[in-house]
């Protein structure tokens, strides 16, 4: 099973920053947050991931506790194209010998007009 | 911007018989994937494949499956004998797997449009 827990729905008003919240209190040191979202029945699409730090790409920000067992992804201003299952997973960096994504459910997050 | 294609998107068989699935990964990526969706449900692991041989695989890939990686570009997942229960959709992924020190992996995994599978 995954080693994340998500909420299972999020709503978010269009325009506005959509904070995606994530718990992986059992994370290893040496593994990594990755972000993926899945539009409909669409591939799943890589978004941002990180390790301690945070991080920012042109799709969105990942902030991570000091104590890495929680995260947050924040879209800055969601549109209706960002309506999909957003997916926050743990995995080993290179080197860990399991390269495998372990999807859990998701958040399924609605952007609203 | 370089994507990872899979056809055909849509694939519809009868049972008992062999369907083979393909894929072209991102071009330079070393590490090749398979997943399946059946409808409504997680996104599940099927194998991982580097320097032509699986390095992963799930419980779900078992004898009726098979990959290969038949020329310098495509990558193919083989069913032999499909049954209703292999009806879903089929995600290929590849990924650079390059470390860069002291910086984050660069091995993400990019994600193919999928391939319908349905088994009548």
């Amino acid at each position: 099973d995954a080693k994340t827990t998500q909420p299972p729905s999020m709503d978010c008003a269009e325009g506005r920053a959509a904070n995606l919240p994530c718990n992986h209190s059992t994370i290893s040191g040496n593994e990594y947050v990755y972000w993926y979202r899945q539009i409909h029945s669409q591939g799943p699409q890589y978004i941002i991931h990180g390790l301690k730090n945070n991080e920012t790409n042109e799709m969105a920000s990942l902030i991570i506790t000091e104590d890495r067992k929680s995260s947050t992804l924040i879209l800055p201003h969601a549109t209706l194209r960002d309506t999909a299952v957003y997916y926050c997973i743990s995995r080993g960096g290179p080197g860990a010998g399991s390269y495998q994504l372990t999807f859990g459910k998701g958040t399924k997050l609605s952007v609203i007009p | 911007e370089p994507e990872v294609t899979q056809t055909p998107s849509h694939q519809v068989t009868q049972m008992g018989q062999e369907v083979i699935l393909r894929c072209v990964p991102i071009s330079n990526h070393l590490y090749f994937y398979w997943y399946r969706q059946i409808l409504g449900q997680k996104v599940e692991f099927l194998v991982s494949f580097y320097n032509n041989e699986i390095s992963e695989k799930s419980e779900i890939f078992d004898d009726q499956f098979s990959v290969e990686r038949p020329d310098g570009s495509n990558f193919t997942l083989k069913i032999r004998s499909t049954k209703l229960e292999d009806s879903a959709m089929y995600f290929c992924a590849s990924s650079p797997l390059l470390v860069v020190w002291r910086s984050s992996s660069t091995d993400t995994q990019y994600f193919g449009p999928g391939t319908r599978l349905t088994v009548l």
